[in-house]
């Protein structure tokens, strides 16, 4: 199985920074990893697509990059609603496999 | 918009069978453009892929659950369902429904998630 890890787990940033997480994958995955935000007692939610692709809809602050292992989202401007749980994955390869989880929460 | 829906028994008794339904809205899943999956959550953790099913009745299962899971679908009720047999506390969880868009470079992701349903394997 391919091996994602996030970093970091957890992060504590105000609102108006700039934060950025990542997430290298055990071996190359090309560009095929999404990015998901889940909110406490809702589904993940989808932001990014084949590494840096924006889902129609979500905020334009939110951006992917990377490709091979190593990736990042990068959410420009926190906004209050931004604060959650983020995860990566990847659809290089079946078991398809999800990162940890990041935690972004209020400083 | 579509919306998928899960369905099923929230307590399963250690041993038996787990049995999940998602029903599918505003979208057909006889289609070749997605994956019709499962995956789930245990309570304060991260989020394993259980399998998927494509619309010819092929499935991909986890290897770390295929010897206990079935996934199978029902085109002509808009409907995809899960079995998990002989489950533990361990399966103890939030399950999901999501469709998985295919794209062009062979990747794919989740666009679309039902609610969730937890299911809880307890005596």
């Amino acid at each position: 199985d391919i091996q994602m890890t996030q970093s970091p787990s957890s992060l504590s940033a105000s609102v108006g920074d700039r934060v950025t997480i990542t997430c290298r994958a055990s071996q190359s995955i090309s560009s095929r990893l999404s990015w998901y935000q889940q909110k406490p007692g809702k589904a993940p939610h989808l932001l990014i697509y084949a590494a840096s692709s924006l889902q129609s809809g979500v905020p334009s602050r939110f951006s992917g990059s990377g490709s091979g292992t190593d990736f990042a989202l990068t959410i420009n401007s926190l906004q209050p609603e931004d604060f959650a749980t983020y995860y990566c994955q990847q659809s290089y390869t079946t078991p398809l496999t999800f990162g940890g989880g990041t935690k972004l929460e209020i400083k | 918009q579509v919306q998928l829906q899960e369905s099923g028994p929230g307590l399963v008794k250690p041993s038996e069978t787990l049995s999940l339904t998602c029903t599918v809205s505003g979208g057909s899943v006889n289609s070749g453009a997605y994956y019709w999956s499962w995956i789930r959550q245990p309570p304060g953790k991260g989020l394993e892929w259980i399998g998927y099913i494509y619309y010819t009745g092929s499935p991909n299962y986890n290897p770390s659950l295929k010897s206990r899971i079935t996934i199978s679908i029902d085109t002509s009720r808009n409907q995809f369902s899960l079995n998990l047999r002989s489950v533990t506390a361990a399966d103890t969880a939030v399950y999901y429904c999501a469709r998985e868009q295919i794209y062009s470079s062979g990747g794919s992701y989740h666009d679309f998630w039902g609610q969730g349903t937890l299911v809880t394997a307890s005596s």
